[in-house]
């Protein structure tokens, strides 16, 4: 089983329906990220959930909601996406220290396609 | 905010040559990590520098960190096809009180054989 599980590894989905991307760690970690990675631009910070505090990019849109009910799950909730909103998405997580990120552990992504 | 920006963009390498990639910070590096990517997977860690002048190296990669430039090269020896992919830098943000990284736009590397 790997460190960090995404699911569903593919998603289409028409501008007006709600879906969910999962993420599920399974080392022990205390902070959770997710990140957008669109062609040609760099990976951009979307939400950080850290020792149950969240941290937020302010440009994100808010038809993207995410959800930390615990420390080994995250969720990204979808709701009235673009097509620019198609994506790879990446979850990560790490233990949380002082002076510094330290080492982010990435799943597979989530390839979201927005119709 | 923070920007890394990598050189070269891409790359195409015959087999066995050396290559260097750089990742230049906007602003002061507090810890440099180095990650590569296979197309539409997710990041795998290389290494992480934090010290300026650090020097790390696993099998053929050597990653270095010069703080003063706010600089770091990662250079492969004697690539392989095995080497191809998209290679990333990554810093902690000063943006987000260092609680996350921020990354650079990576440089796709081919290896022909």
């Amino acid at each position: 089983e790997t460190g960090v599980t995404q699911t569903p590894r593919h998603l289409v989905m028409g501008m007006t329906n709600k879906k969910s991307l999962k993420c599920e760690q399974h080392l022990g970690h205390n902070a959770m990220y997710w990140y957008k990675q669109s062609a040609k631009k760099p990976l951009e910070l979307m939400f950080v959930y850290s020792l149950e505090e969240r941290v937020e990019n302010n440009s994100v849109p808010s038809r993207f909601s995410p959800e930390c009910p615990n420390s080994s799950h995250l969720f990204l909730h979808l709701h009235t996406l673009q097509p620019e909103d198609s994506a790879l998405y990446l979850c990560a997580s790490s233990q949380d220290r002082t002076g510094g990120t330290g080492e982010l552990f990435f799943g597979e992504g989530s390839r979201l396609t927005v119709l | 905010s923070q920007e890394l920006e990598q050189s070269p963009q891409s790359l195409i390498v015959q087999e066995g040559k050396n290559l260097t990639i750089n990742c230049t910070s906007s602003k002061t590096l507090y810890g440099l990590y180095w990650y590569k990517q296979k197309y539409g997977e997710g990041l795998i860690f290389l290494m992480m520098l934090q010290k300026g002048g650090e020097e790390k190296s696993h099998e053929k990669i050597t990653a270095k960190l010069d703080e003063k430039k706010q600089q770091s090269s990662l250079h492969i020896t004697a690539s392989q096809p095995s080497h191809a992919g998209i290679y990333l830098c990554g810093a902690d943000g000063e943006d987000t009180g260092r609680r996350a990284l921020t990354f650079g736009s990576g440089t796709r590397l081919q290896v022909q054989p």
